[in-house]
């Protein structure tokens, strides 16, 4: 069965501090893995995308791995601000053409200013 | 604004009833999908269109009824509206080859109370 599970569930930094977000998934048999985050209220904004061929990607101060032979997916947040806090989600993507995207539980960031 | 937009916001409705979420987009994608978020915030996939195709159908009763007119549009019908019906309904979009450059881009949601 494909799961994807994060951990911590939620997480509290103060401001300024780097931090790491993790991903594990179950079936390494992935397409690709697709990081976003999610504001209350709000719908789901892609943050990062990494093809099952790559090791990682890297946008401004955030930078996400995948090591499929571990099963793992880390997000890495450099610096974090307060505009920060927001729910973050990882999802794999098991179908492909299809983007059937099978989501992770999320982890809940709060930066404390 | 390009984006993909959703409709109502909120909806609250009896059991019993019947009720549609309208969702379209401008990004010229042709790929869209309908995901439902639970109580405890969990995503998951439920309905996924190809140029008005049906291609993903995850075991959702058959009083969900997706609606494709164009590829630019997905909506959602809900019949017979029950109490676990309640969650907030996402629309998504992307193209069909998913790419560095193709990530699913999703609406703001769609919060459905039954009562």
């Amino acid at each position: 069965k494909q799961e994807v599970t994060q951990i911590p569930a939620a997480l509290s930094v103060p401001e300024g501090e780097n931090l790491v977000l993790n991903c594990s998934f179950t079936d390494s048999a992935i397409y690709n893995l697709q990081w976003f985050r999610q504001d209350p209220g709000k719908g789901l904004t892609s943050l990062l995308l990494i093809q099952s061929s790559q090791r990682e990607q890297t946008s401004g101060r955030l930078n996400a791995s995948l090591d499929k032979s571990s099963g793992r997916s880390t997000l890495y947040i450099a610096a974090s601000q307060p505009g920060d806090s927001a729910t973050y989600l990882c999802a794999g993507n098991y179908g492909g053409a299809t983007n059937k995207l099978i989501f992770g539980t999320g982890t809940l960031l709060a930066v404390q200013p | 604004d390009t984006a993909v937009s959703q409709t109502p916001k909120y909806l609250v409705t009896q059991m019993g009833n019947d009720k549609s979420i309208k969702c379209e987009q401008n990004l010229g994608h042709d790929t869209m999908y309908w995901y439902k978020q639970d109580s405890k915030k969990f995503l998951k996939i439920m309905f996924s269109y190809n140029n008005k195709e049906l291609i993903i159908n995850e075991t959702v009763p058959n009083r969900f009824s997706p609606k494709s007119p164009d590829k630019a549009h997905l909506n959602l019908h809900i019949n017979s509206l029950e109490l676990g019906d309640s969650a907030v309904y996402f629309c998504a979009s992307s193209h069909y080859l998913p790419g560095p450059n193709s990530p699913l881009h999703f609406g703001n949601g769609t919060r459905l109370t039954v009562t």
